[in-house]
């Protein structure tokens, strides 16, 4: 059974950091290529980032771009999420989630970040 | 506001079939393929279609895609209460190198 399961969310302030980690199993992580997900409070889904299987090609979106990287190790079977200068608006739900067949397939639970000071 | 634009909401009674829409651009819906989701409350989003118009095991067929142009559809039929949820098309856009999704439509049974 395909699980993704992500850890490190929780309360930060304004400007500060979170390091976001994502444990896979039941699949070969390897191969495939990950991305990361958020939602914000009772909004729609807006990617963030996402990264090839062997970690070369990785691309973020323009808002978070300098401030968030995306990163993998496939020997441990994770994926991570570093936010640095985080802001208000980044308080959000966070998916760690699977390309297959082109596209997200498979999404973790998610973990809920709050910046607020 | 998203790149892809999706109606944000839709009333159906049971057992009647309804479409949600999707419009793109040339660099997103016009030249790769459209993903949908099903999102629950309180749930994470689950893959509905793949590559336009394909189901994953596990999905009734009640549910089909379809994309013509810069635009896509999911086609839902026989509804029930339990296909109450938010329903989201996705597409990589070549022009921002990234995937884009529309605002989501929710979708209520009464």
């Amino acid at each position: 059974e395909v699980q993704l399961v992500e850890s490190g969310g929780g309360l930060v302030q304004p400007g500060g950091s979170l390091r976001l980690s994502c444990a896979a199993s039941g699949f070969t992580f390897s191969r495939f290529w990950m991305m990361w997900v958020r939602q914000a409070p009772g909004k729609g889904l807006e990617w963030v980032a996402n990264i090839n299987e062997d970690g070369s090609v990785k691309h973020h979106l323009d808002f978070v771009k300098g401030r968030f990287t995306i990163s993998r190790d496939n020997a441990k079977k994770s994926l991570f999420l570093l936010m640095n200068s985080l802001r208000v608006e980044d308080t959000a739900v966070y998916y760690c989630v699977r390309e297959l067949s082109g596209g997200p397939d498979y999404w973790g639970q998610g973990i809920l970040v709050t910046v607020s000071s | 506001q998203s790149v892809l634009t999706q109606p944000p909401s839709a009333s159906v009674t049971p057992g009647q079939r309804v479409t949600i829409s999707c419009s793109g651009s040339s660099s997103n819906i016009g030249r790769n393929s459209v993903y949908w989701y099903q999102q629950l409350p309180g749930a994470a989003p689950k893959l509905l279609i793949y590559k336009n118009d394909q189901r994953p095991s596990g999905v009734p067929d009640r549910f089909s895609g379809s994309k013509s142009g810069t635009s896509a559809s999911l086609a839902i039929s026989g509804l029930r209460s339990e296909d109450e949820a938010h329903y989201y098309c996705a597409a990589w856009d070549d022009s921002l190198s990234g995937w884009v999704f529309g605002g989501g439509t929710q979708l209520t049974v009464v």
